[in-house]
């Protein structure tokens, strides 16, 4: 079974509709993070969480939410999708101050 | 600004051999370097780590180099094999008001023809 997995795997929504991303891991890792990935771009941080009670902005949080359920569940919202949010989402796990980041196999996500 | 800049951008070799990917970083302070190998439709997937005083660091037939005088990266690929075809992408990590925080390059598509 995948450590960090990711539901669902592609999604197509139309603009204004909330959508919901959900991580899950099996690593024990206290930390966990939400990226998009577009065409030309590299990975940029939405959302990253310390643990359960500690969740920070990160570089584009504009437009999306999080919740951390438990240590192993992370996710994403979307509170009303538009175009520009189309993109390849991906969510990592590490642990503490072991920099190692495991990604999930990603979300593709297309907003109409 | 903290910039992580990869060249080339897209590569094209023969199976069986060698290339070279660049990565130039201007991330301060700086903390460590990380190469990622992403197949297309899956996540990333680490292949080394550099830390300031580490010249070289080898995982099979991959090797990364850096120098840290210049902000530059390297990683070698040596034999190459078909599997191989995928973007690898240069992670910087550097610490920020007490936080990690991690710098990621656009990647090189790489692509190895039989």
């Amino acid at each position: 079974d995948a450590d960090v997995t990711q539901t669902p795997r592609n999604r197509i929504t139309k603009t204004g509709k909330r959508i919901m991303l959900e991580c899950s891991q099996t690593k024990g890792h206290d930390r966990m993070y939400w990226y998009r990935q577009d065409p030309g771009l590299g990975l940029r941080l939405i959302y990253y969480s310390f643990d359960v009670k500690d969740i920070n902005k990160g570089e584009i949080s504009d437009g999306y939410s999080v919740s951390r359920q438990a240590q192993a569940k992370f996710s994403l919202s979307l509170e009303s999708a538009i175009p520009n949010q189309t993109a390849l989402y991906f969510c990592a796990t590490s642990f503490k101050n072991y920099n190692e980041q495991f990604f999930g196999p990603g979300t593709r996500l297309t907003v109409l | 600004k903290n910039q992580v800049e990869q060249s080339p951008q897209s590569l094209i070799i023969l199976e069986g051999k060698n290339c070279t990917l660049q990565c130039n970083y201007t991330v301060s302070p700086f903390s460590n370097l990380r190469w990622y190998k992403q197949d297309t439709g899956r996540g990333p997937v680490s292949l080394t780590i550099m830390t300031f005083s580490e010249n070289t660091k080898s995982n099979g037939r991959y090797t990364a180099t850096l120098d840290a005088d210049t902000k530059q990266s390297s990683l070698h690929i040596t034999a190459s094999q078909l599997s191989d075809s995928a973007s690898y992408i240069c992670v910087v990590r550097l610490l920020d008001s007490g936080t990690y925080k991690y710098i990621f390059g656009t990647g090189t598509r790489l692509k190895v023809l039989a």
